[in-house]
């Protein structure tokens, strides 16, 4: 079993959806879990932490199972910008990706 | 610039060929982390440092990658004998400690091995 496991897409969705990101992990000692997003040939960079009770930033929503060991991220009334690839990362020290979703938002 | 800064951006190796990135981290941040993108993959682990210490190496890391810290600030990552498949980004990223306020991400070094 992988470390970090993520849907496989790409997503090819209309703009104004709703669009969920799935996630699991393997290490139930993971301490710490963010979402990424990565732009085509650019760095990740933090889109959001995730908390046990769940968070919320404007459109994204970040949920955490830990008994289930399952992240997910949900982005509402989507954007055309919102296009990337949504890389999910837990970290129990060092961090491990998971492979990454790509996403395409279709005007 | 107070973000994780890499050098060079890009760099083209004729096969057989030694390389070294840097990496400047972010000056508070005592975690310092290596990782290779391939395109269409996720970043992968290749090492990481607390400070001057090295605390774990990839597995996938053949002899050939060597990382320092030596006063734990900046970093480098040396490639020797490069092959081929060595062709990625590498990226680095620092933190704080355990990283609980995650990570930041440099701008990454592309790799061409021709």
């Amino acid at each position: 079993r992988k470390e970090v496991e993520q849907d496989p897409g790409p997503f090819n969705v209309p703009e104004g959806a709703t669009v969920a990101f799935n996630c699991t992990y393997s290490n139930s000692a993971s301490q710490s879990f963010f979402w990424y997003r990565q732009d085509c040939r650019k760095e990740p960079k933090l889109l959001m932490s995730v908390y046990s009770s769940g968070n919320e930033d404007g459109r994204f929503t970040a949920q955490l199972n830990r008994a289930s060991q399952y992240i997910s991220l949900l982005i509402r009334d989507s954007k055309l910008s919102d296009s990337a690839t949504y890389l999910c990362v837990v970290s129990d020290d060092k961090i491990i990706f998971g492979k990454g979703t790509r996403l395409h938002i279709l005007p | 610039d107070t973000g994780v800064s890499q050098d060079p951006r890009h760099k083209i190796t004729k096969r057989g060929q030694n390389v070294t990135f840097r990496c400047d981290p972010i000056s508070e941040h005592n975690r310092l982390y290596w990782y290779r993108q391939t395109l269409g993959q996720g970043p992968e682990f290749l090492t990481y440092f607390q400070n001057e210490a090295q605390l774990e190496k990839s597995r996938l890391l053949s002899d050939r990658f060597s990382a320092e810290r030596p006063k734990g600030s900046f970093s480098t990552l040396e490639i020797q004998r490069t092959e081929q498949g060595d062709s990625a980004m590498y990226l680095c990223a620092s933190s704080l400690a355990y990283g609980f306020y995650g990570y930041t991400f440099g701008s990454g070094t592309r790799l061409t091995v021709v």
